[in-house]
């Protein structure tokens, strides 16, 4: 989906490296969440907001960090990163307000970013 | 624990013919199920979103269903295009959190 971008797509990095992938929208949306998705497995929740002060540890939350720097931007950080971080990472959005109009809370992706530690 | 399967992992079709991928699920409370296709490269994009009062939804060529008393779903496409080539994710929503566990996906490749 073009209203939710993420940077950069590709990052080669080495071990013990820092390192940040972001994510922005133009949806409007409050919800902001990051997952992961590795070969054979689901997606897994690493981080949501629900808010800018709002932070929350998703099922996989060890090894990383977030920022949510405004209600547009949401960024993910691996701090030392380490060869088994390798993986296809995705930012998605939610809108709270189409959950209060009785709507579905759809989620709404953005194209990923495929990280490899070395 | 929660837990959606889907089958088969992978399918091989003829383009123009018919398929039908299957989900099933352990998810509990259920909020609502939802089945996403995903292209190469590319995000996840919704197809379609079902509760449990729901038992059919169309969008255009992809009907899926939900039987929520056997917790399964299947996702059925019509005269299948080389476009239809993508992986499709059953998704399932926890009902208070709001939690969605995913499943691991059919990978369809649909051939000339």
């Amino acid at each position: 989906d073009a209203d939710v971008t993420q940077t950069p797509r590709n990052r080669i990095t080495k071990t013990g490296k820092r390192i940040m992938l972001e994510c922005s929208q133009t949806k409007g949306h409050d919800r902001m969440y990051w997952y992961r998705q590795d070969p054979g497995l689901g997606l897994r929740l690493i981080y949501y907001s629900f808010d800018v002060k709002d932070i929350n540890k998703g099922e996989i939350s060890d090894g990383y960090s977030v920022s949510r720097q405004a209600q547009a931007k949401f960024s993910l950080s691996l701090e030392s990163a380490i060869p088994n971080q390798t993986a296809l990472y995705f930012c998605a959005t939610s809108d709270l307000k189409a959950r209060d109009r009785g709507a579905y809370n759809e989620q709404f992706f953005g194209p990923g970013t495929r990280l490899t530690v070395l | 624990k929660n837990q959606v399967e889907q089958s088969p992992q992978s399918l091989i079709i003829l383009e123009g013919k018919n398929c039908t991928l299957q989900c099933n699920y352990t998810v509990s409370p259920f909020s609502n199920l939802r089945w996403y296709k995903q292209d190469t490269g590319r995000g996840p994009v919704s197809l379609t979103i079902m509760t449990f009062s729901e038992n059919t939804k169309s969008n255009g060529r992809y009907t899926a269903t939900l039987d929520a008393d056997t917790k399964q779903s299947s996702l059925h496409i019509t005269a299948s295009q080389l476009s239809d080539s993508a992986s499709y994710i059953c998704v399932v929503s926890n009902f208070g959190n709001e939690k969605l566990t995913f499943g691991t996906g059919t990978r369809l490749t649909i051939i000339p």
